[in-house]
């Protein structure tokens, strides 16, 4: 069964930073493309970043480009997303989601349950 | 970049009832369309892919159809857990990625 936990979630202050964690079971975590999205409260779905399988490619809303850092890890089957330079507006809960495909293709399969982010002094 | 718009934004249906869905990319997207059901609370759920393909688990209630830039997702007899938002994505041209619709929330009439 495909299982994706995430970890990390939190209050941070304006212009700080935090790491999101993504621990995934279930499958050949190396072999699937990743990607985090995002949804503010009471709002519908952003998609913030992705990393390839294989390579390792990346690709960030221009939202997120320069402030965040998606990254894997794939001896522990895990994903990671580096948050600095935080706003308000980066406030949501965000999803880890599966791509169906290795490369960056955004057909998402399995989510996690998503951590909540709230950037706020 | 492409626009992904969604009709209507909130449909009122009662149980045993068939909900249709609509949902318009700004230019032609081919057949690469998914449509996501998300209840509160929950993260979102993969239904139809290749605009019309049901995902694995997803019961023969749910359809879609379309290609190009008009797309359709069919609920046959609304069961009580299917109250929900439904998100549909295209997944053919980037920049940005996986573009979202703003969703339609299907609610008890």
């Amino acid at each position: 069964e495909v299982q994706l936990l995430e970890s990390g979630g939190g209050l941070v202050q304006p212009e700080g930073s935090l790491r999101l964690s993504c621990a995934a079971s279930g499958f050949t975590f190396s072999s699937y493309a990743m990607s985090w999205v995002r949804q503010a409260p009471g709002k519908g779905l952003e998609w913030v970043a992705s990393i390839s399988g294989g390579s390792g490619s990346t690709d960030y809303a221009d939202s997120v480009k320069g402030r965040f850092t998606i990254s894997r890890d794939n001896s522990k089957n895990t994903l990671f997303l580096q948050m600095n330079s935080l706003r308000a507006e980066d406030t949501a809960v965000y999803y880890c989601a599966r791509d169906h495909f290795t490369a960056m293709v955004l057909l998402l399969d399995y989510w996690g349950q998503g951590a909540l982010i709230t950037v706020s002094s | 970049e492409i626009v992904m718009t969604q009709s209507p934004a909130t449909l009122s249906v009662s149980p045993g009832e068939r909900a249709t869905l609509s949902c318009r990319a700004s230019q032609s997207i081919s057949s690469n369309l998914a449509w996501y059901q998300q209840k509160p609370g929950q993260a979102p759920r993969l239904l139809i892919y290749g605009a019309s393909t049901r995902a694995t688990g997803i019961p023969a209630r749910f359809s879609g159809s379309g290609s190009g830039t008009e797309f359709t997702l069919a609920i046959s007899s609304l069961q009580s857990e299917d109250f929900a938002v439904y998100y549909c994505q295209q997944y053919n041209n980037w920049p940005p990625r996986g573009t979202f619709g703003p969703g339609t929330k299907v609610d008890i009439k």
